[in-house]
């Protein structure tokens, strides 16, 4: 089952807005990576952060590996429609990624 | 494209029928990852391969179940007698091994179902 515990699970936006989602663990991770989804395809690789307390950012996209190693979190800054889809946090310790149960994010009519 | 590719990408099949995927890493990847993802939930961890050697088996993978990388480079997975339980989005991910730092790569998945 799913160890991680992801929030919101689901969120409403406007363009332009920031957005913020962030993921817990009871276990910690040496690696924390963020993927989003569209529907019908795979999840395609957003960040990946490797060491506890580093902030990385991919353009509009900013994300932290907490520094107790049992959280990160994911924001998306002036927010556009085409950031709509399901993103999912997942932690790594040795090989395998366990995934939260995602963020679905849609655009606000 | 030298993104991972998996064929097919859609497979409707009748309960019972054995069912066989395929994944095709990205060049030089020696690490390759099969997950299993349900509607409405993360993927969750199935299987993985370094080179041709199949290193874990997760519990969720039953014995109708059996996953082969025979010469460290495409790999494939088989389902025998399928139950429709079984319907679910099939993703393989592959990676470099390259120190500390792995980053997996997905491909857009095979979608089964079993009626």
């Amino acid at each position: 089952g799913q160890q991680l515990n992801q929030s919101p699970q689901s969120m409403f936006i406007q363009e332009g807005e920031d957005v913020s989602m962030n993921c817990t663990s009871s276990s910690i991770f040496n690696t924390w990576l963020w993927y989003k989804q569209d529907p019908g395809e795979g999840p395609v690789l957003l960040i990946a952060l490797y060491k506890a307390g580093e902030l990385t950012s991919n353009g509009r996209l900013t994300a932290q590996f907490g520094i107790t190693r049992k959280d990160s979190f994911l924001n998306i800054s002036a927010s556009i429609p085409s950031d709509v889809g399901i993103y999912f946090c997942a932690g790594q310790l040795t090989y395998k990624l366990s995934f939260g149960a995602g963020t679905t994010v849609t655009v606000r009519a | 494209d030298t993104g991972v590719s998996q064929n097919p990408r859609h497979k409707i099949t009748k309960r019972g029928q054995n069912v066989t995927f395929r994944c095709d890493p990205i060049s030089e990847h020696n690490r390759l990852y099969w997950y299993r993802q349900t509607l409405g939930q993360g993927p969750e961890f199935l299987t993985y391969f370094q080179n041709e050697a199949q290193l874990e088996k997760s519990r969720l993978l039953s014995d109708r179940f059996s996953a082969e990388r025979p010469k460290g480079s495409f790999s494939t997975l088989e389902i025998q007698r399928t139950e429709q339980g079984d319907s679910a989005m099939y993703l393989c991910a592959s990676s470099p091994l390259r120190g500390a730092r792995e980053t997996q790569y997905f491909g857009p998945g095979t979608r089964l179902l079993v009626l």
